[in-house]
């Protein structure tokens, strides 16, 4: 069946790069999101990318897809401590009747 | 404030009850979808409605049921409750079922099964 994996822990200083990895198995997928979960709060969309790009940018935030190796990451350019939350990547097929499946999620912690 | 509500924010009940989660969504929002977030299975996906109808079913137990009603609240009715129900449950909302549209989350109801 479809399944998604993260790495569960991610440390960085206030100011460096993040880079949260997120590889999944469906090849049908055909949208790849990234949410962000603070503590005791919803799910909010950051971003997403069709499996037809390669890259995309948004502001402090770039998504890089490699279709061949079912390979996606978010990249936070300048971490700031706001940013400390858990990261989720999901995917979905290009089917209004599909449901989501999500990885277990990236706990980013920012030092100061 | 996503505009999603959901009540009640906690729940506890003992194994074998029935419990009502209730969701409003979005105002204008024709789509709620449920989902349940436990430390064992993590964020799964459990079913979606779409202007009442089902739309979508991902992995919901068969203890479990929903519906959408005419003014678009939802209910997720869950019985025989176990231990392992034990989770946070959230109810989101779009537009419609378009996957580029983004779904507001509510804030959750947490269920805690003793």
């Amino acid at each position: 069946g479809e399944d998604v994996e993260q790495s569960l822990f991610l440390s960085v200083r206030e100011g460096d790069s993040s880079v949260i990895n997120c590889t999944y198995t469906d090849s049908s997928s055909t949208y790849l999101y990234w949410y962000k979960q603070e503590p005791g709060a919803g799910l909010q969309l950051l971003t997403y990318i069709f499996s037809n790009m390669d890259m995309k940018q948004d502001q402090r935030l770039t998504v890089l897809l490699n279709k061949k190796d079912k390979h996606l990451s978010l990249r936070i350019a300048d971490t700031q401590t706001g940013d400390s939350a858990i990261y989720f990547c999901a995917e979905r097929e290009d089917n209004y009747g599909q449901n989501f499946v999500f990885g277990p999620g990236t706990r980013l912690s920012v030092l100061p | 404030d996503s505009g999603v509500t959901q009540t009640p924010k906690h729940l506890i009940t003992a194994t074998g009850q029935r419990v009502t989660l209730r969701c409003s969504p979005r105002s204008g929002d024709l789509s709620v979808y449920w989902y349940q977030q436990s430390l064992d299975q993590g964020l799964q996906f459990l079913i979606q409605y779409y202007n009442g109808e089902e739309r979508a079913k991902g992995n919901i137990l068969e203890r479990f049921s929903a519906q959408q009603f005419p003014d678009l609240h939802s209910e997720l009715n869950l019985s025989s409750l176990e231990l392992g129900d034990s989770a946070l449950y959230f109810c989101a909302s779009s537009v419609d079922p378009n996957p580029l549209n983004e779904q507001f989350f509510g804030p959750g109801t947490r269920l805690t099964v003793l």
